[in-house]
């Protein structure tokens, strides 16, 4: 049974333009979620996370939004820059279980 | 600081064998986990500790060990090496259970 599930294997975009990532979750009353970004041969690491009390949370050009009702989150990205091509994988905090990955392709 | 390491980077096996995958973090960080990533899917937990002395399954424990005797080490152990634990395998770790993880480079195991 997965709980988090990011359902866009991938997505390319140009650069200058917004990226959107998508995950969406279940069985998650009080918690909250965190993106990780992931480069070639190298680990995870943190980029942004949301509290289940707040709606939105931001850091310079990364804007995460949180749905309760509909059990969604999702990740902007904008500007998008050719270096934010990577995975980006949505978690949830209190298990750290984590999505399957969005490969995000920016174009130059 | 080191952040978390895990050794080796590259391990080829034969089926059937075993090893220890090694890793230890310098953060003095009460929790550790451990994920393997198969090629194009995401992170699947292991196990994971919550400080030493306490280890429990994640959601793809079988043929897989842990232990957890000092808070800086959790090793990764495999009995006997099947062709399905080809895998990257990730180790992390976070303070506690309200924190972001720190993860380590990966171990890249093939079992042929």
């Amino acid at each position: 049974d997965q709980q988090v599930k990011q359902n866009s294997p991938s997505l390319s975009v140009q650069e200058g333009r917004i990226s959107i990532l998508n995950c969406d979750y279940t069985n998650s009353m009080f918690d909250y979620f965190l993106w990780y970004k992931k480069y070639p041969a190298e680990g995870p690491t943190f980029l942004i996370s949301i509290s289940s009390i707040k709606d939105k949370n931001e850091d310079g050009r990364f804007t995460v939004f949180l749905n309760k009702s509909a059990k969604h989150l999702s990740l902007h990205i904008v500007p998008s820059q050719p270096g934010d091509s990577a995975v980006y994988f949505c978690a949830r905090n209190n298990d750290m279980r984590f999505g399957a990955g969005t490969r995000l392709t920016v174009k130059p | 600081n080191a952040g978390v390491t895990q050794t080796p980077k590259f391990r080829i096996l034969k089926i059937g064998q075993s090893m220890t995958l090694q890793c230890t973090q310098d953060m003095n960080h009460n929790y550790m986990y451990w994920y393997r990533q198969d090629p194009g899917m995401g992170l699947k937990l292991i196990y994971y500790s919550v400080g030493a002395g306490i280890t429990d399954k994640g959601e793809v424990p079988n043929g897989y060990n842990v232990s957890r005797s000092t808070t800086e080490d959790f090793p990764l152990r495999l009995e006997l090496a099947a062709p399905s634990q080809t895998s990257v395998y990730f180790c992390a770790s976070r303070t506690g259970g309200d924190t972001e993880a720190f993860f380590g480079q990966g171990t890249r195991l093939t079992v042929v």
